[in-house]
Protein backbone atom coordinates (compact mmCIF):
# COMPACT_ATOMS: atom_id res chain seq x y z
CA UNK A 1 0.00 0.00 0.00
CA UNK A 2 0.92 3.41 -0.61
CA UNK A 3 2.26 5.87 2.20
CA UNK A 4 3.26 9.21 2.63
CA UNK A 5 5.70 10.99 4.69
CA UNK A 6 6.61 14.76 5.82
CA UNK A 7 8.98 15.91 8.59
CA UNK A 8 9.59 17.92 10.33
CA UNK A 9 6.26 17.45 12.41
CA UNK A 10 6.51 21.03 13.90
CA UNK A 11 8.98 23.50 13.29
CA UNK A 12 9.66 27.11 14.97
CA UNK A 13 12.11 29.28 12.95
CA UNK A 14 13.15 32.93 13.40
CA UNK A 15 12.42 35.87 10.50
CA UNK A 16 15.29 35.30 7.79
CA UNK A 17 16.26 32.12 8.45
CA UNK A 18 16.18 29.10 5.68
CA UNK A 19 12.87 26.33 5.19
CA UNK A 20 13.56 22.88 3.98
CA UNK A 21 10.30 20.24 4.19
CA UNK A 22 10.67 16.90 3.05
CA UNK A 23 7.48 14.73 1.50
CA UNK A 24 8.36 11.24 0.77
CA UNK A 25 5.79 8.90 -0.63
CA UNK A 26 6.32 5.01 -0.86
CA UNK A 27 4.91 2.13 -2.94
CA UNK A 28 3.63 4.42 -6.25
CA UNK A 29 5.91 5.46 -8.97
CA UNK A 30 6.08 8.60 -10.95
CA UNK A 31 3.06 10.44 -8.69
CA UNK A 32 1.70 13.64 -8.98
CA UNK A 33 2.62 15.46 -6.16
CA UNK A 34 1.32 18.76 -4.48
CA UNK A 35 2.29 21.15 -1.70
CA UNK A 36 -0.46 22.95 0.01
CA UNK A 37 -0.41 25.47 2.80
CA UNK A 38 -3.29 26.00 5.62
CA UNK A 39 -3.24 29.32 7.26
CA UNK A 40 -5.16 29.68 10.53
CA UNK A 41 -8.65 29.15 9.84
CA UNK A 42 -8.22 29.56 6.30
CA UNK A 43 -9.02 26.82 3.97
CA UNK A 44 -6.14 25.11 1.76
CA UNK A 45 -3.70 26.95 -0.77
CA UNK A 46 -1.92 25.22 -3.66
CA UNK A 47 1.32 26.16 -3.73
CA UNK A 48 3.12 24.04 -6.09
CA UNK A 49 2.44 20.49 -8.07
CA UNK A 50 4.60 18.63 -9.65
CA UNK A 51 4.22 16.09 -12.39
CA UNK A 52 7.71 14.32 -12.87
CA UNK A 53 11.23 14.76 -11.65
CA UNK A 54 12.28 18.37 -11.97
CA UNK A 55 8.68 19.77 -13.18
CA UNK A 56 7.68 22.04 -10.87
CA UNK A 57 4.65 24.37 -11.04
CA UNK A 58 4.12 27.29 -9.31
CA UNK A 59 0.54 28.45 -8.56
CA UNK A 60 0.81 31.47 -6.12
CA UNK A 61 3.82 33.92 -6.34
CA UNK A 62 5.74 33.72 -3.00
CA UNK A 63 8.82 33.56 -0.65
CA UNK A 64 8.58 29.56 -0.97
CA UNK A 65 10.31 27.47 -3.95
CA UNK A 66 9.85 23.30 -4.31
CA UNK A 67 12.10 21.31 -6.02
CA UNK A 68 11.36 17.13 -7.10
CA UNK A 69 14.64 16.13 -7.09
CA UNK A 70 13.34 12.29 -7.09
CA UNK A 71 10.42 10.56 -8.34
CA UNK A 72 9.11 10.08 -5.10
CA UNK A 73 10.38 13.10 -2.90
CA UNK A 74 9.50 16.48 -2.97
CA UNK A 75 10.73 19.51 -1.28
CA UNK A 76 9.55 22.71 -0.27
CA UNK A 77 12.25 25.54 0.70
CA UNK A 78 12.64 29.02 1.22
CA UNK A 79 16.19 31.12 1.37
CA UNK A 80 14.75 34.02 4.15
CA UNK A 81 11.12 32.77 5.90
CA UNK A 82 8.84 35.50 6.80
CA UNK A 83 6.42 36.01 9.44
CA UNK A 84 3.56 35.53 6.92
CA UNK A 85 4.92 31.46 6.00
CA UNK A 86 3.64 30.50 9.45
CA UNK A 87 0.80 27.73 8.66
CA UNK A 88 0.38 24.01 8.40
CA UNK A 89 2.07 22.14 5.07
CA UNK A 90 0.80 19.49 3.71
CA UNK A 91 2.20 17.20 1.48
CA UNK A 92 -0.42 15.04 -1.20
CA UNK A 93 0.14 12.59 -3.85
CA UNK A 94 -2.66 11.80 -6.72
CA UNK A 95 -4.24 8.40 -7.52
CA UNK A 96 -6.68 8.52 -10.10
CA UNK A 97 -8.49 11.53 -9.52
CA UNK A 98 -8.19 12.31 -5.50
CA UNK A 99 -5.29 13.19 -3.37
CA UNK A 100 -4.06 11.55 -0.47
CA UNK A 101 -2.28 13.59 2.16
CA UNK A 102 0.57 13.47 4.36
CA UNK A 103 0.69 14.28 8.25
CA UNK A 104 1.67 18.01 7.77
CA UNK A 105 4.59 20.29 9.04
CA UNK A 106 3.46 22.93 11.63
CA UNK A 107 5.73 26.06 10.91
CA UNK A 108 5.62 28.47 13.17
CA UNK A 109 7.98 31.49 12.17
CA UNK A 110 9.23 34.20 15.26
CA UNK B 1 -11.62 28.19 -13.59
CA UNK B 2 -14.09 26.07 -10.88
CA UNK B 3 -14.46 27.38 -7.63
CA UNK B 4 -15.95 25.96 -3.96
CA UNK B 5 -18.23 27.64 -1.30
CA UNK B 6 -19.01 26.17 1.73
CA UNK B 7 -21.88 28.00 3.27
CA UNK B 8 -21.22 27.31 7.00
CA UNK B 9 -18.01 28.23 8.54
CA UNK B 10 -19.52 26.17 11.84
CA UNK B 11 -22.00 23.94 12.23
CA UNK B 12 -23.18 23.08 16.29
CA UNK B 13 -24.92 19.65 16.31
CA UNK B 14 -26.16 17.45 19.47
CA UNK B 15 -24.78 14.11 19.33
CA UNK B 16 -27.08 12.21 17.64
CA UNK B 17 -28.85 14.38 15.70
CA UNK B 18 -28.84 14.99 11.61
CA UNK B 19 -26.25 17.20 10.20
CA UNK B 20 -25.91 18.73 6.75
CA UNK B 21 -23.01 20.52 5.61
CA UNK B 22 -23.46 23.11 2.23
CA UNK B 23 -21.12 22.70 -0.57
CA UNK B 24 -21.69 24.37 -4.16
CA UNK B 25 -19.12 24.48 -6.78
CA UNK B 26 -18.77 26.87 -9.47
CA UNK B 27 -17.29 25.44 -13.24
CA UNK B 28 -17.72 25.77 -16.79
CA UNK B 29 -16.44 22.42 -17.40
CA UNK B 30 -17.31 18.97 -15.66
CA UNK B 31 -15.66 17.89 -12.29
CA UNK B 32 -15.19 15.75 -9.94
CA UNK B 33 -16.05 16.38 -6.31
CA UNK B 34 -14.83 15.10 -2.76
CA UNK B 35 -14.94 15.46 0.53
CA UNK B 36 -12.49 15.38 2.87
CA UNK B 37 -12.23 15.36 6.81
CA UNK B 38 -9.72 16.91 9.06
CA UNK B 39 -8.97 16.06 12.44
CA UNK B 40 -6.55 18.34 15.05
CA UNK B 41 -3.25 18.35 13.99
CA UNK B 42 -3.45 16.16 11.20
CA UNK B 43 -3.54 15.80 7.95
CA UNK B 44 -6.73 15.50 5.90
CA UNK B 45 -8.31 11.99 5.15
CA UNK B 46 -10.75 11.07 2.02
CA UNK B 47 -14.22 10.94 3.01
CA UNK B 48 -16.39 10.46 -0.25
CA UNK B 49 -16.00 11.36 -3.91
CA UNK B 50 -18.07 11.74 -6.52
CA UNK B 51 -16.49 10.78 -9.94
CA UNK B 52 -19.29 9.51 -12.04
CA UNK B 53 -22.71 6.92 -11.96
CA UNK B 54 -24.89 7.18 -9.08
CA UNK B 55 -25.25 10.81 -7.67
CA UNK B 56 -25.67 10.11 -3.68
CA UNK B 57 -22.03 8.18 -2.28
CA UNK B 58 -21.69 6.88 0.92
CA UNK B 59 -19.01 6.72 3.29
CA UNK B 60 -18.28 3.89 5.63
CA UNK B 61 -19.08 5.40 8.64
CA UNK B 62 -21.99 7.12 7.85
CA UNK B 63 -22.03 9.93 6.23
CA UNK B 64 -23.48 10.41 2.45
CA UNK B 65 -23.49 13.31 -0.04
CA UNK B 66 -25.25 13.82 -3.39
CA UNK B 67 -24.23 15.52 -6.62
CA UNK B 68 -26.96 18.18 -7.76
CA UNK B 69 -25.82 18.80 -11.27
CA UNK B 70 -28.53 21.57 -12.08
CA UNK B 71 -28.19 23.20 -7.96
CA UNK B 72 -24.36 22.75 -8.56
CA UNK B 73 -24.25 21.57 -5.28
CA UNK B 74 -22.63 18.52 -3.36
CA UNK B 75 -23.65 18.63 0.19
CA UNK B 76 -22.66 16.54 3.06
CA UNK B 77 -25.10 14.61 5.27
CA UNK B 78 -25.18 12.33 8.25
CA UNK B 79 -28.49 10.89 9.85
CA UNK B 80 -27.14 10.63 13.23
CA UNK B 81 -23.82 12.09 14.57
CA UNK B 82 -21.45 11.12 17.47
CA UNK B 83 -18.32 13.10 19.27
CA UNK B 84 -15.99 11.69 17.58
CA UNK B 85 -16.98 13.14 13.71
CA UNK B 86 -15.89 16.47 15.59
CA UNK B 87 -13.75 18.19 13.20
CA UNK B 88 -13.05 20.49 10.06
CA UNK B 89 -14.34 19.18 6.53
CA UNK B 90 -13.63 20.40 3.31
CA UNK B 91 -15.10 19.92 0.23
CA UNK B 92 -13.20 20.13 -3.28
CA UNK B 93 -13.14 20.22 -6.86
CA UNK B 94 -11.33 19.21 -9.08
CA UNK B 95 -12.23 19.42 -13.07
CA UNK B 96 -11.73 16.34 -15.15
CA UNK B 97 -8.53 15.72 -17.31
CA UNK B 98 -6.28 18.48 -15.95
CA UNK B 99 -2.98 17.81 -13.60
CA UNK B 100 -5.32 16.81 -10.29
CA UNK B 101 -4.94 20.27 -9.26
CA UNK B 102 -8.08 20.70 -6.01
CA UNK B 103 -9.92 23.38 -5.42
CA UNK B 104 -11.08 23.93 -1.85
CA UNK B 105 -13.58 25.67 -0.07
CA UNK B 106 -12.78 27.30 2.86
CA UNK B 107 -14.03 24.68 5.54
CA UNK B 108 -17.13 23.77 7.62
CA UNK B 109 -15.95 22.84 11.82
CA UNK B 110 -18.24 20.25 12.90
CA UNK B 111 -18.60 20.68 17.01
CA UNK B 112 -20.70 17.90 17.80
CA UNK B 113 -22.04 18.38 21.63
CA UNK B 114 -23.10 16.15 24.36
Amino acid sequence: SQTIHQWPATLVQPVGSPLSLECTVEGTSNPNLYWYRQAAGRGLQLLFYSVGIGQISSEVPQNLSASRPQDRQFILSSKKLLLSDSGFYLCAWRQSYEQYFGPGTRLTVT
Amino acid sequence: AQSVTQLDSQVPVFEEAPVELRCNYSSSVSVYLFWYVQYPNQGLQLLLKYLSGSTLVESINGFEAEFNKSQTSFHLRKPSVHISDTAEYFCAVTRRGNTGKLIFGQGTTLQVKP
